[in-house]
């Protein structure tokens, strides 16, 4: 099992690139999420998904989109990356979409925009 | 307004002695999750709870519904607990609203 798989670890974008965050999961969960986590600050939803097909916004979605074509993947996409998109960023998934079960973290990837 | 409060921000502290890291929140949750992230980055879960308590190992983590308020204990501390810890509520939605963290360093 190898529970929520998140790449690439580490990525340096210029401002306006745009790139693909990758977020697999095994574990047949229905919820997907991704957060941003900032210097000070808890860590914000930006998109979730509820089930295949299904997304929705988040907190902080300006910038982002995402999509859930099948239950195991769920990939962020930077349209035109911004420095102020700096930031740590984690994908978690979770058996129920009420996040009443526990909740499995990806790795996180570290992006800078200069 | 869906907010969670953690205290202390920073918390250091010798090996063996207990440890307690407080969350509270705004309004009625159905569910509080206690994360664990340490310097590499990543996140694991440690426990969800809904009402009473929880004990895994060392870690022990309450919550008191009425006053909206939950703990998490650590007895017997080690070095190898020095992590940034976060508490997380769910507020009866598809969401989960994250505290700030507390930072703890356990020095031999």
């Amino acid at each position: 099992n190898a529970g929520v798989t998140q790449t690439p670890k580490f990525q340096v974008l210029k401002t306006g690139q745009s790139m693909t965050l990758q977020c697999a999961q095994d574990m047949n969960h229905e919820y997907m999420s991704w957060y941003r986590q900032d210097p000070g600050m808890g860590l914000r939803l930006i998109h979730y998904s509820v089930g295949a097909g299904i997304t929705d916004q988040g907190e902080v979605p300006n910038g982002y989109n995402v999509s859930r074509s099948t239950t195991e993947d769920f990939p962020l996409r930077l349209l035109s990356a911004a420095p102020s998109q700096t930031s740590v960023y984690f994908c978690a998934s979770s058996y129920s979409g009420q996040m009443n079960t526990e909740a499995f973290f990806g790795q996180g990837t570290r992006l800078t925009v200069v | 307004k869906n907010e969670v409060e953690q205290s202390p921000q920073n918390l250091t502290a010798q090996e063996g002695e207990f440890i307690t890291i407080n969350c509270s929140y705004s309004v009625g949750i159905s569910a509080l999750h206690w994360l664990q992230q340490h310097p590499g980055g990543g996140i694991v879960s440690l426990f969800m709870l809904s009402s009473g308590k929880k004990k895994h190992g060392r870690l022990i983590a309450t919550i008191n519904i009425q006053e909206k308020h939950s703990s998490l204990h650590i007895t017997a501390s080690h070095p190898r607990d020095s992590a940034v810890y976060i508490c997380a509520a769910n507020f009866g939605n598809e969401k989960l609203t994250f505290g700030t963290g507390t930072r703890l360093t356990i020095i031999p």
